[in-house]
Formats: C-alpha cells, structure tokens, sequence
C-alpha cells in the first residue's frame, strides 16, 4: 500500500513570488503521481502527473514538479504566482492494488495568494 | 468529449431524510469513485463501483450506499441524514485497463447541506 504526505497544510504567498508545495509519498512499489488543484466549491482538476521519463514535470497554468525517486518527492512549484492560484492542491500517488492502479491523497495544501 | 457530470449541484435536506445524487462518468470509462469531501476530515473515500459491482469500499457506515447500472451511470445514496453529512460529495470516472494508471477525472460535486 502506498501514503501520501504533505508537509504543509496552509500556505500564504505575495502575488509573483514563487511558491513550492512539498509532497512526500510511501510505496513499495513502482508508482505514478499527480498533482490536483481545487477551486472553491468545485471538484478536483488535474495540475500535472509524473508517468515516466523525465523527472522534471510540467503542467497547466505554470506549474512545475519534479520527482525524486531517492527523496520519495514529488515537490510542485510555480516561479510567480497570482491572485487566480488561490486554492487547494492535492498530492496523489497511485500504486497497484490487484489488477488495477489506485490512487491515495495527501490531506491537501491550501494556497492563499495576497496581493 | 463531454466530462464527468453531477446531478444536483447544491442541495438542501433536513436530519433524517434522505438523499439520492447522480455522477455520470466520461464516456467509455466504466469505473466510477465516490469521495466525500468535509473541512475536517479531507477527502475521504466512500466506494467504487465497476461493472455494476462495488470493488472497494471506504469506512462508512451502511447509511452510505450506491450502485452503477449497465450505462456506468452511478448514483449514491444517503439515509437518516444527519448533520455530520454536510459535506461536498465528488464523483470521478477512470478507464480500467491496460492503459490505467490510476487517473481519476473529477465532476464538479454536489454540494449537499443538512439542516
């Protein structure tokens, strides 16, 4: 069974500073991660996901994760962030249960963005 | 390719009725996953269902209950509503497969509020 970790469960940033949102994650096997956003009062979009290949992510809207297979990371971050990123960011790993990959969440990150 | 739809959006119960909400997945995905998402207690994950059968079951109590009929359709039930229940409940459609890695795609959510 794999578990998802984020480190911090709320995060302030001034408008074009750069923000990075840390996710760490379990398994003992080979897994696939993501990384999902939420705006208030809808469901969950996803931001970007790591398959294979590079390491280094990217995604909608700016945002970029790298993945540190040492580390068991998957840190998402975005250079210059605005006011529209304010929301909450999921990390997910899935990992193979029976025949089928099954994806477990992070508590979730929720980013506030201030001008 | 038209996503994940839910039915209603917001609605409003008293304690001790009941509730039905509807989730039409993507098309071609036959795998439909239930959350319910609540300030305190995150993303929790209540049931999914393949084929018009339950494959996996959250810890919820029996109040909680769905099914998926033969279009992959999926509803969700709940009964004796109690406060507690207040809650934005998602659904989210995959692809089982060779291809599958986990991905949900998420609907919007409903929205339910018990007074």
């Amino acid at each position: 069974a794999q578990s998802v970790t984020q480190l911090d469960s709320q995060v302030p940033v001034f408008e074009e500073a750069p923000v990075e949102l840390r996710c760490n994650y379990s398994s003992s096997v080979s897994v696939y991660l993501f990384w999902y956003v939420q705006y208030p009062n809808q469901g969950l979009q996803l931001l970007l996901k790591y398959l294979s290949g590079s390491t280094l992510v990217k995604g909608i809207n700016g945002f970029e994760a790298e993945f540190n297979k040492s580390q068991t990371s998957f840190h998402l971050r975005k250079p210059s962030v605005h006011i529209s990123d304010t929301a909450e960011y999921f990390c997910a790993v899935s990992g193979l249960r029976g025949n089928d990959y099954k994806l477990s969440f992070g508590a979730g990150t929720t980013v506030t963005v201030r001008a | 390719k038209a996503g994940v739809t839910q039915t209603p959006r917001y609605l409003i119960k008293t304690r001790g009725q009941q509730v039905t909400l509807s989730c039409s997945p993507i098309s071609g995905h036959r795998s439909v996953s239930w959350y319910q998402q609540t300030p305190g207690q995150g993303l929790q994950f209540l049931f999914e269902y393949f084929s018009e059968t339950q494959r996996n079951k959250g810890n919820f109590p029996g109040r909680f209950s769905g099914r998926q009929f033969s279009n992959s359709r999926s509803e969700m039930n709940v009964s004796t509503l109690e406060l507690g229940d207040s809650a934005l409940y998602l659904c989210a459609s995959s692809l089982p497969g060779p291809k599958n890695t986990g991905e949900l795609f998420f609907g919007e959510g409903s929205r339910l509020t018990v007074l």
